[in-house]
């Protein structure tokens, strides 16, 4: 079974530069998770959702971040303008259903990004 | 408000040696808990987990035990690998729903 596939894995660009990361769910995935993981710190989550619908952006800057996942599969998470402190790897997940099945979530390999 | 504590790290063994990472939790209702693992290079995995107080998750040789009473989920395993050398995460899941919380992530090298 294919894990969840992220690109791109490193990114570095210039502030106040816009970036976009890809994510793609194990297949059959209802709920999709971003997360943010500044060095040092365990990942934070970003924004959640259940096929195509938002279930938790709390989190989410959203001045400058914004996410979307057209048709319940694939996710793109967006920063524009970036910061200085946007330096993080930004994790996907995603995880079968709510319920009994919440808790277990499969993580891709995450995309490093550095803002200079 | 919900949070997970763990020991900071790396830790650093010996090949064979005996292996603990505390974790303590703070939370208001009845949590979840939650082990992850981050190979080198890799994306975190999922190692162990306890959904109730006494439970004890076990995987690849690790265990954690759920203590209501300390609030704690120390990771432990009896005879530590090379192949084990990786940043661990102490997580929970307040409630059903709730979004999950990791703790800072405790890095471990093991020596040959």
């Amino acid at each position: 079974e294919a894990g969840v596939a992220q690109s791109p894995r490193y990114k570095i660009i210039e502030k106040r530069q816009s970036v976009a990361f890809w994510c793609n769910p194990i297949s059959g995935h209802a709920t999709l998770y971003w997360y943010q993981q500044i060095l040092g710190q365990g990942p934070k989550l970003l924004i959640q959702f259940q096929n195509n619908g938002v279930v938790d952006d709390s989190q989410l800057p959203k001045d400058r971040f914004s996410a979307e996942r057209l048709k319940g599969v694939d996710s793109t998470l967006k920063i524009q303008p970036a910061k200085l402190e946007d330096s993080a790897v930004y994790l996907c997940a995603s995880s079968l259903d709510f319920g009994e099945f919440q808790e277990t979530q499969y993580f891709g390999p995450g995309t490093r990004l550095l803002v200079l | 408000g919900d949070s997970v504590t763990q020991m900071e790290g790396p830790v650093t063994l010996s090949e064979e040696a005996f292996l603990t990472i505390n974790c303590t939790y703070t939370a208001t209702g009845y949590p979840s808990l939650f082990w992850y693992v981050q190979y080198p290079g890799e994306g975190l995995q999922l190692l162990l987990k306890a959904t109730k107080a006494d439970d004890k998750g076990s995987n690849k040789g690790f265990e954690a035990t759920y203590r209501k009473e300390t609030t704690s989920f120390h990771l432990e395993k009896g005879s530590v690998q090379v192949s084990d050398s990786a940043v661990y995460f102490c997580a929970l899941i307040p409630n059903r729903d709730d979004k999950i919380i990791f703790g800072k992530g405790t890095r471990l090298h093991i020596l040959p």
